[in-house]
């Protein structure tokens, strides 16, 4: 079975902040994703990363940057958080048209 | 570009009944679609997945889904609810379709709240 895990589940934040989320694949896929969830907006794209220190942006990326020095681990980074960016954050990396899912940090921001 | 519309952010079916959630998709390339589960507190699990082969796609729990190109539609079904199937639903398409570089990213819609009533 693939294994995705996030460093926290739950995580409280002060406002400037910088805030590392953590994410570990067990599959050696190549392609990592990092998705924010909102009520009433689904999930939204924030950075993926295709390779080794390859990364891409996605929809929302304002805030955020993204490390990959080792495939199998992929981190979200907030420079400075603010309270904008309270919200639940899921990690996925992708296997043969499939992306599997970690359990998601639910990040406050005060 | 790419996007998915679910129609109804709740959904409530007595146990037993029909479950229907819609879902319509805009795309590009030919698409590949998803539907995920999410139960409180957890992450996202794949139902099922439409890869360009049979358009009727069987998934886990008893629910399967028709790809229609002609109305864009990837409607989840499951012909008896199941108290434990109440959780948000997120239908979702990839670019993965198109082949070549394609990274595979995800658009999902809004999804949708299924409460099962007794």
């Amino acid at each position: 079975d693939v294994k995705v895990t996030q460093s926290s589940r739950y995580l409280v934040k002060r406002t400037g902040e910088k805030v590392f989320l953590e994410c570990v694949q067990d599959m050696d896929h190549e392609n990592m994703f990092w998705y924010r969830q909102d009520p009433g907006l689904g999930l939204r794209l924030i950075y993926f990363s295709y390779d080794v220190k390859m990364k891409e942006k996605g929809d929302i990326p304002e805030g955020y940057s993204v490390s990959r020095e080792k495939k199998e681990r992929f981190s979200l980074i907030l420079e400075s958080a603010s309270t904008n960016q309270t919200s639940m954050y899921l990690c996925a990396s992708m296997g043969w048209n499939e992306q599997y899912f970690g359990p998601g940090t639910r990040l406050t921001v005060t | 570009a790419q996007s998915v519309t679910q129609l109804g952010s709740h959904v409530s079916v007595s146990e037993g009944a029909l479950v229907l959630l819609r879902c319509n998709y805009s795309s590009s390339v030919p698409p590949y679609l998803f539907w995920y589960v999410q139960y409180p507190n957890q992450g996202l699990q794949l139902l099922l997945k439409y890869t360009s082969a049979a358009t009727l796609v069987k998934g886990i729990n008893g629910f399967e889904a028709e790809f229609k190109k002609s109305e864009t539609s990837f409607h989840l079904t499951k012909p008896s609810a199941h108290m434990s199937d109440a959780a948000e639903y997120f239908c979702a398409v990839s670019d993965r379709g198109a082949g070549g570089t394609s990274y595979g990213k995800l658009t999902f819609g809004q999804g949708t709240i299924l409460t099962v009533h007794p």
